[in-house]
């Protein structure tokens, strides 16, 4: 098991372009997590999946953003019309359990550096 | 409302010294983990360690240990002879059920600490 692994691990765009991110996480692991991070901060929760209904979105998941995980596999984190504001580090997170707490911890990737232009 | 505070931005020590980096927590839900999480520079999360609010035992992992107070809402971490590799943010977070998401964690600031040889 190799791991969460998120691609593309670095992203440039410019203001107004659309943008996607993939997260495959750990194989048999049934929560999926994303977070965004940041400079200077810890990671904020954006949303997370249960198989392939996704279950919870922050506040912080505007209209813009749009998360799915078809077939409860791998993930995608989509932004439209992305902002100056929307750069960040986006991390993807697994776990094993319907409770990160209480059955494992989530494991994460090591992210994808979003820079908007 | 759910809350994690570290309150120290940034440590520097110098290698072998000890140092122990603060967590203080909030929550009303009775039935809670706390994490630590270590982020060397390359990004990726790496758990650390997870207690549950029944649990006060301390834990010592090799040179980590780490102290957990119900009566002061605090889960704080010691790196005991401290090394260069040791470098990295250092978050705490909180995991609960009830009072916010379903198992999302809730990440303080981070903690900087820089070991110099």
């Amino acid at each position: 098991d190799t791991g969460v692994s998120q691609d593309p691990r670095h992203k440039i765009t410019k203001r107004g372009q659309n943008v996607t991110f993939r997260c495959d996480p750990i194989s048999e692991h049934n929560r999926l997590y994303w977070y965004r991070q940041t400079l200077g901060q810890g990671p904020e929760f954006l949303t997370y999946f249960q198989n392939e209904a996704q279950l919870e979105k922050s506040r912080l998941l505007s209209d813009r953003f749009s998360a799915e995980r078809p077939k409860g596999s791998f993930s995608t984190l989509e932004i439209q019309r992305t902002e100056q504001g929307d750069s960040a580090m986006y991390l993807c997170a697994s776990s094993l359990g319907e409770w990160a707490g209480e059955d494992t911890e989530a494991f994460f990737g090591q992210g994808t550096r979003l820079t908007v232009v | 409302a759910q809350k994690v505070t570290q309150a120290q931005t940034e440590i520097s020590v110098v290698e072998k010294e000890d140092v122990t980096l603060d967590c203080v927590y909030e929550t009303r839900d009775t039935t809670y983990y706390l994490f630590w999480y270590k982020q060397p520079p390359s990004g990726e999360l790496v758990f650390l360690i997870r207690r549950n609010s029944f649990d006060e035992q301390n834990e010592i992992s090799g040179r980590y240990s780490w102290n957990f107070q119900k009566s002061t809402s605090s889960f704080n971490f010691t790196i005991t002879a401290s090394q260069v590799v040791d470098s990295a943010v250092y978050f705490c977070a909180l995991s609960t059920y009830y009072g916010g998401s379903q198992g999302n964690l809730i990440f303080g600031k981070g903690t900087k600490l820089s070991v110099k040889p």
